[in-house]
Parts: structure tokens; sequence; C-alpha cells
């Protein structure tokens, strides 16, 4: 499968925990985007990064919010000290550059409830 | 801010039936529109988009038309098909591709 994987598809975590969801890009794509999508409300833009950089992380909350784009490996977005409102579907995306196409590639989500 | 308003769903028809789903948006400049679908178990795909006012996107029989004057992005399709029940995103971009402003979707069921 050559699209955007993300992983875990669902994830359960109690509050205070930790939560890490990862997104491998599509093969050939640098470009790596996190959408949130909270009940009843659209996809909101968290946070757009490159290799080794935040280019964008204008939506993504100030404090427990994470997320890493490594040289090597998946991005990971990481929420410490989860509360109920945390509970979502995190979706990543990834783009080959930025050259205006409007064309994000969309994995199928992480689920993550928090009890 | 920039905001896009999209019929709450689900919307329920039999195949062959014709389709609309209505998308309106808020934006300071001139935004770029788009609609993604979602089918089941997979992750959204672009669907159709439209950079400029009057611009028509199409794409599988889906249509929609970039209405500068009412600021919408009405979804339509003349004669809907079973695997046409997905999850229909309208979204716009008025920063750059990278932050799409999305609705909050609509599903459609196709009934055969």
């Amino acid at each position: 499968n050559a699209g955007v994987m993300q992983n875990p598809r669902h994830l359960v975590r109690r509050r205070g925990q930790e939560a890490r969801l990862r997104c491998s890009p599509m093969k050939g794509h640098s470009h790596v985007y996190w959408y949130r999508q909270l009940p009843e409300e659209g996809l909101k833009f968290m946070v757009y990064l490159q290799k080794e950089n935040i280019i964008d992380e204008s939506g993504m909350p100030k404090e427990r919010f994470s997320a890493e784009f490594p040289k090597e490996g998946p991005s990971i977005l990481r929420i410490q000290q989860v509360v109920r409102g945390d509970s979502a579907a995190y979706f990543c995306a990834s783009s080959r550059g930025t050259e205006y196409t409007g064309e994000l590639f969309f994995g199928e989500g992480s689920r993550l409830t928090v009890l | 801010g920039d905001s896009v308003t999209q019929m709450e769903g689900p919307v329920t028809l039999s195949e062959e039936a014709f389709l609309t789903i209505n998308c309106t948006y808020t934006a300071t400049g001139y935004p770029s529109l788009f609609w993604y679908v979602q089918y089941p178990g997979e992750g959204l795909q672009l669907l159709l988009k439209a950079t400029k006012a009057d611009d028509k996107g199409s794409n599988k029989g889906f249509e929609a038309t970039y209405r500068k004057e009412t600021t919408s992005f009405h979804l339509e399709k003349g004669s809907v098909q079973v695997s046409d029940s997905a999850v229909y995103f309208c979204a716009l971009s008025d920063q750059g591709f990278q932050k799409l402003v999305f609705g909050t979707g609509t599903r459609l069921l196709v009934s055969p």
C-alpha cells in the first residue's frame, strides 16, 4: 500500500496518559500535515512539517501537543497528559512539495478516545 | 476567520437519483475551493477543485461551480451510484494549500 499510513487506527487512553500517533507519508512525499476532527466539527489544521523542520504549527494547542518528522521514520504527533477533550480523529496528510495543487493525500485517521 | 458550511447529512438517495450537496464559504481573500471524499475505510481524497470564480471542477461525474456572488461551491451529480456512498467534505484554501479549512462533512448513502 503506497498511501499515507497512520497507526494506530484506534487508541484508548485514560486521562493523564500519553498518546502517540504515527504517520508515514506516501513514498516520495517530504511534507506532512496533521489535522484534527472533533466530534461534529470539520477537520482543523494543526501543524505542517518537513523533514526535521516544523514549518507552521499555528493550529497546534500551545500545551501538551507536539509533533516531529525526523530524518528517518514516521512523523509523530504526541499528546501528553490527555484529557477528555482530546478525544477526536487525527488525520495525517502528505504532499510532495509546496507547489500549489490543493491536493493533499490523507491517511485513514487515528481515532483517540480518552476515558 | 475563514469558514465552510455544508449541509448536514446523512443524505439518502436511491440509485440514479440527482445529488446536490450544498456548500457555502466565508473567506477574506480569494480562496481556492475543493471537494474531498472519504470512502468507507479509506483516507480523504481530492474529488475536484476550482481555483477562481466561475471555474467548474469536475471528476467522476461530479461537478461544482465556484460562485463568488453567492459564495457557494455546491456539489452535484446527475445520477448517483451505490459506489458513491461516502462522506463528502467541502474545503477552502486561502493561505496556500497546506492550510485547508474544512466543512463538517456530509454523509451520502445510496441504496440500490
